[in-house]
């Protein structure tokens, strides 16, 4: 049973691009989380969203970021315009029904380098 | 507010016991984690404390939780080199929100 996916493991980008991270959740698992940690820092919760639905989007920053967890697929973690203080791992969590405390188990994250 | 605190740094040698501690300010945490993080790698959760429970065992981990001082430790016995890791206790709250919010992590060093 494949644990949570995330790929690229290691992204680089120049200011003004645009980076895609992507996750897939781990087998029956709808729910999913973001959360991004800055060098030294702890993780800090982006979105949650299940299925075609965005849940709660509280901790995404106004611009330039947006999220999805299509019908099939995997839920894609969108930056646009990226700048320097973007760089940061990305880590995906999921788990299986949403329930309040429900464990979250998280993937291996995606270290994106913005230069 | 939500806020989770731990300390920095701990450092220890292999086959002693280690204690990590961390303070939470939102009493109405229901679940509150513990995951281990290893260099470049994402996160694994190690044990989990419910609320209404003061004290967890699982093998070499001990979870103690003060509720009303808002505190839990970790306590990992016989230390090994392979211990070492960053750790981070999280917290969730009865709000029904499901965001964990996490400390800032604490770096164990295992000295041979």
């Amino acid at each position: 049973n494949a644990g949570v996916m995330q790929n690229p493991r290691h992204l680089v980008r120049r200011r003004g691009q645009e980076a895609r991270l992507r996750c897939s959740p781990m087998k029956g698992h709808s729910h999913v989380y973001w959360y991004r940690q800055l060098p030294e820092e702890g993780l800090k919760f982006m979105v949650y969203l299940q299925k075609e639905n965005i849940i709660d989007e509280s901790g995404m920053p106004k611009e330039r970021f947006s999220a999805e967890f299509p019908k099939e697929g995997p839920s894609i973690l969108r930056i646009q315009q990226v700048v320097r203080g973007d760089s940061a791992a990305y880590f995906c969590a999921s788990s299986p029904t949403g329930t309040p405390q429900e464990t979250q188990y998280f993937g291996p994250g995606t270290r994106l380098l913005v230069l | 507010g939500e806020d989770v605190e731990q300390s920095l740094f701990l450092s220890v040698r292999e086959g002693d016991s280690s204690v990590i501690n961390c303070t939470y300010t939102d009493s109405s945490s229901t679940y509150l984690y513990w995951y281990k993080q290893e260099p470049g790698a994402g996160l694994q959760l190690l044990t989990y404390i419910f609320s209404n429970m003061d004290m967890k065992q699982d093998q070499r981990l001990t979870v103690l939780l003060n509720k009303k001082d808002k505190h839990l430790s970790l306590r990992i016995a016989d230390t090994q080199t392979g211990d070492s890791a960053i750790y981070f206790c999280a917290e969730s709250m009865d709000t029904g929100r499901r965001a964990l919010t996490f400390g800032s992590g604490t770096r164990l060093q295992v000295q041979p």
